[in-house]
């Protein structure tokens, strides 16, 4: 059974104060590492696919990198408005199937 | 940008009544999705949908669950006999399939059984 677990399930930051959340994972075979930014009361918005270990991906303020059991979203010089629940999903290997199986996230909190 | 929507944002229904949840993926995509959040919970995967079938289904999507594509852009979720623990966010997700599964949701329908 694909397993994804994610720490810290809190981050307080100051803003300007860069940080990193992890997420391990166990699957057989990964497909894709999903990573998403979700608002209360919101569906998870898509930020980052990683497919192969080493590969890395920006967006402004945040870098999402991947190794064969982890993978880190990096954020430098967070500010309020990155304040928000970072969710990362695995996605099994194709004949698999196209679920995704979603970590229990990390709670950003930006202060000012 | 195209986006998923869903409707209605909320629906409050008593237990064992029969309740539609409606989505309209993007419009090229090719693969629909229903997930679901209890309060202060993982996201779980509920049903996949291709070609006007379930692609794959979890536990979760029992015989009170189906899904349809009654025409060219809307996807529904049905749930027969609600229970109070039905009650969470249901996301409706879509994914083009071709060069890229990366899925992307809609914000969701918060249902309440009372």
């Amino acid at each position: 059974e694909d397993q994804v677990t994610q720490s810290p399930e809190a981050l307080r930051l100051q803003e300007g104060e860069s940080s990193s959340l992890n997420c391990s994972y166990t699957v057989s075979g990964l497909r894709g590492l999903f990573w998403y930014r979700q608002d209360p009361g919101k569906g998870p918005e898509f930020l980052f696919t990683l497919y192969s270990a080493g590969e890395e991906k920006e967006k402004e303020r945040l870098k999402a990198t991947l190794t064969k059991k982890e993978s880190f979203l990096h954020i430098t010089a967070p500010k309020p408005e990155d304040s928000a629940t970072y969710l990362c999903a695995v996605q099994p290997p194709r004949d698999a199937g196209n679920m995704l199986t979603f970590g229990g996230g990390t709670r950003l909190m930006v202060k000012p | 940008e195209p986006e998923v929507t869903q409707t209605p944002s909320h629906q409050v229904t008593q237990m064992g009544q029969e309740v539609i949840l409606r989505c309209v993926p993007i419009s090229n995509h090719l693969y629909f999705y229903w997930y679901r959040q209890i309060l202060g919970q993982k996201v779980e995967f509920l049903v996949s949908f291709y070609n006007n079938e379930i692609s794959e289904k979890s536990e979760i999507f029992d015989d009170q669950f189906s899904v349809e594509r009654p025409d060219g852009s809307n996807f529904t979720l049905k749930i027969r006999s609600t229970k109070l623990e039905d009650s969470a966010m249901y996301f409706c997700a879509s994914s083009e399939g071709r060069l890229s599964y990366e899925q992307y949701f809609g914000p969701g329908t918060r249902l309440t059984v009372t």
